[in-house]
């Protein structure tokens, strides 16, 4: 079945640092991929999306690119900030079969001044 | 605004005290999905429904219920507790899975 793998945290990062969270995943076919964020005490967003094979999802200065051939989905950002400490989970989905979100287990990030 | 909403947010009880966990959304969406969401695990679906009276089974159903008489409900329903179904719930609303927007989580102790 569908899996996804993702680094372990807890990630510590000084502010305006450079961020990677490494994800890879194991599908049938052609998934979409997400990266969801979950801040303390509330519910997941939707932070980025691709759907399709080198697709390059964008928001809020993060980025992740859609690697069929390492079928991985890295998060990165370029300078994080203390209000990205969060924690950040990469998913997949296919359409049909119930549309079920395949989730990693979350890194934690923590971004210190 | 887009909201999905559940009731309680927190919840302690006992072994086999039937309890229900109520989510709302005002969005329209036709699907809607309870998980579960347990450290090292992450989230895993429990069950999901792709419209009014339309449910099934998700990841891991076993102990719980759903019902989806109105579009915008979608109970979970735990007839009988058990303390390994202390975790944190979370319900999500979308019109397909590209797009979920989730509640804010029901913290549930079962002791």
């Amino acid at each position: 079945g569908d899996s996804v793998t993702q680094m372990e945290g807890p990630v510590t990062l000084s502010e305006e640092a450079f961020l990677t969270i490494n994800c890879t995943y194991t599908a049938t076919g052609y998934p979409s991929l997400f990266w969801y964020v979950q801040y303390p005490g509330e519910g997941l967003q939707l932070l980025l999306k691709a759907t399709k094979a080198d697709d390059k999802g964008s928001n809020k200065g993060f980025e992740a690119t859609y690697r069929k051939e390492t079928t991985s989905f890295h998060l990165e950002k370029g300078s994080v900030q203390v209000s990205d400490s969060a924690v950040y989970f990469c998913a997949l989905s296919h359409l049909g079969g119930g549309n079920k979100l395949t989730f990693g287990t979350g890194t934690q990030l923590k971004v210190e001044l | 605004e887009a909201q999905v909403t559940q009731n309680p947010r927190y919840l302690i009880t006992v072994t086999g005290k039937k309890l229900t966990v109520t989510c709302s959304q005002n969005m329209n969406h036709e699907y809607m999905s309870w998980y579960r969401q347990d450290p090292g695990l992450g989230l895993r679906q429990i069950y999901y429904s792709m419209n009014v009276e339309v449910t099934d089974k998700g990841d891991v159903p076993e102990g719980y219920k759903v019902s989806r008489k109105e579009k915008r409900n979608f109970p979970l329903i735990l007839e009988s507790p058990s303390p390994n179904q202390t975790s944190l719930y979370f319900c999500a609303a979308g019109v397909h899975s590209y797009e979920q927007y989730f509640g804010p989580g029901t913290r549930l102790t079962v002791t």
